[in-house]
């Protein structure tokens, strides 16, 4: 079964400054697709970035990019000119190319505080 | 367009009671899944359905939850009896085919079980 771990519970960046997210994951499948997920105070579920494992080139989005590194199975989120809107909970997350197992695996999650 | 909705937003009651949580997925969506948030587990699925029809239902707790999805545009999970432990929020998202397109997610129920 595939896992995704987060190991930095909580980070902090002053406003205005990049701030980058760890995710590793473990899976032996070669095809798969990646995801980062925000969870602000309203608890809402938004998607911020995803990558398909297939391409090389790393994904971004207006002011979020992933560094992404497939042999390492590392996956991880770059906010450049962070805002205070951008506080909130981090989820990385799996996805399974397999039929009926396309399910997403989360990671537990990383808080983000933007120091004004 | 909609997003996916769900209802009840909260959700308050006595343990040993039924608890109906709702969804209704994004029109044209025919993948849709239920997961659970806790402190303790984080977000976890629960089961997911394909053109109406369960695929994965392994992260069921047991037998007192049951999901079902009478049609296209609608589905349910159901708790009964329910417990103090199944307090969380429960999450219902839905998603456009298999691949690569992202699960867009309802706000969510927080269920607490007194």
């Amino acid at each position: 079964a595939q896992t995704v771990t987060q190991s930095q519970p909580e980070m902090s960046v002053q406003e205005a400054e990049t701030v980058t997210l760890s995710c590793t994951y473990d899976t032996s499948e070669s095809d798969y697709y990646l995801f980062w997920y925000k969870q602000p105070p309203s608890r809402q579920m938004i998607l911020v970035i995803r990558q398909e494992a297939y391409k090389q080139q790393n994904a971004t989005e207006n002011r979020f990019s992933v560094n992404f590194q497939k042999a390492a199975k590392s996956f991880s989120l770059k906010i450049s000119d962070s805002q205070l809107g951008d506080a909130a909970m981090y989820f990385c997350a799996y996805r399974s190319v397999v039929l009926g197992a396309q399910k997403l695996v989360f990671g537990q999650g990383t808080r983000l505080t933007i120091n004004p | 367009d909609a997003g996916v909705i769900q209802s009840p937003r909260h959700e308050v009651t006595e343990m040993g009671q039924e608890v109906t949580l709702r969804c209704k997925p994004i029109s044209g969506h025919n993948s849709l899944f239920w997961y659970r948030q806790t402190m303790m587990r984080g977000l976890e699925l629960l089961i997911y359905f394909n053109n109406n029809v369960p695929i994965d239902d392994s992260g069921m707790p047991e037998d007192r939850f049951s999901a079902k999805m009478p049609n296209a545009s609608f589905s349910t999970l159901k708790i009964q009896p329910s417990e103090p432990r199944d307090s969380a929020v429960y999450f219902c998202a839905s998603s456009r085919g298999a691949g690569n397109q992202p699960q867009h997610f309802g706000d969510g129920t927080r269920l607490s079980i007194l």
